[in-house]
């Protein structure tokens, strides 16, 4: 069975501290990993995708990676501040159809100012 | 401004009344999907749509339907709510030839 599990589910931090969040997924046959976040009342916005044939993906103060082998993919925030406050979330996309993606229930960061 | 639209946001209703959740995207994309979020449980597909007249179940189709008239609409129906279809309800859609899926900002539906 295709799982996708997060941890922590929550997280408090100190503004200006570099973080990580981490995904794992069961299944290595992953076709592309998302991670999203996701704000009260506004829907999921999305990070950064990794295709399976990447190792890392970079926008501003984040950098995904994805490694395959051992099932995980972590998000790393430089530098955190108090807007990047939210629920992440990643995702994994596997071959089919049904483009769906297997969620995990998401890291709930809070950054202290 | 590209983007996925739900209406209504929020909507409480009782057993049994049938209701429909509007999804709207400008994107012209083919692929569209429902999920629903519940704690603990992530977000799980309900439905989804490769294109116009293209439908299939998800995961957790039961008690739901849906239909692709248009490309740009792709609506929820709950013909008869019960109170185990409280949740957050996420629309989403993909363009061909794409990757990435965008989201709409969600309906929270409870059934009383």
């Amino acid at each position: 069975k295709q799982e996708v599990t997060q941890i922590p589910a929550a997280l408090s931090v100190p503004e200006g501290e570099n973080l990580v969040l981490n995904c794992s997924f069961t299944d290595s046959a992953i076709y592309n990993l998302q991670w999203f976040r996701q704000d009260p009342g506004k829907g999921l916005t999305s990070l950064l995708l990794i295709q399976s044939s990447q190792r890392e993906q970079t926008s501003g103060r984040l950098n995904a990676s994805l490694d395959k082998s051992s099932g995980r993919s972590t998000l790393y925030i430089a530098a955190s501040q108090p807007g990047d406050s939210a629920t992440y979330l990643c995702a994994g996309r596997y071959g089919g159809a049904t483009n769906k993606l297997i969620f995990g229930t998401g890291t709930l960061l809070a950054v202290q100012p | 401004e590209a983007q996925v639209t739900q209406n209504p946001r929020y909507l409480i209703t009782v057993t049994g009344k049938k209701l429909t959740v509007t999804c709207s995207q400008n994107m012209n994309h083919e692929y569209m999907s429902w999920y629903r979020q519940d704690p603990g449980l992530g977000l799980r597909q309900i439905y989804y749509s490769m294109n116009v007249e293209v439908t299939d179940k998800g995961d957790v189709p039961e008690g739901y339907k849906v239909s692709r008239k248009e490309k740009r609409n792709f609506p929820l129906i709950l013909e008869s709510p019960s109170p185990n279809q409280t949740s957050l309800y996420f629309c989403a859609s993909m363009g061909s030839g794409s990757d990435t899926q965008y989201f709409g900002p969600g309906t929270r539906l409870t059934v009383l």
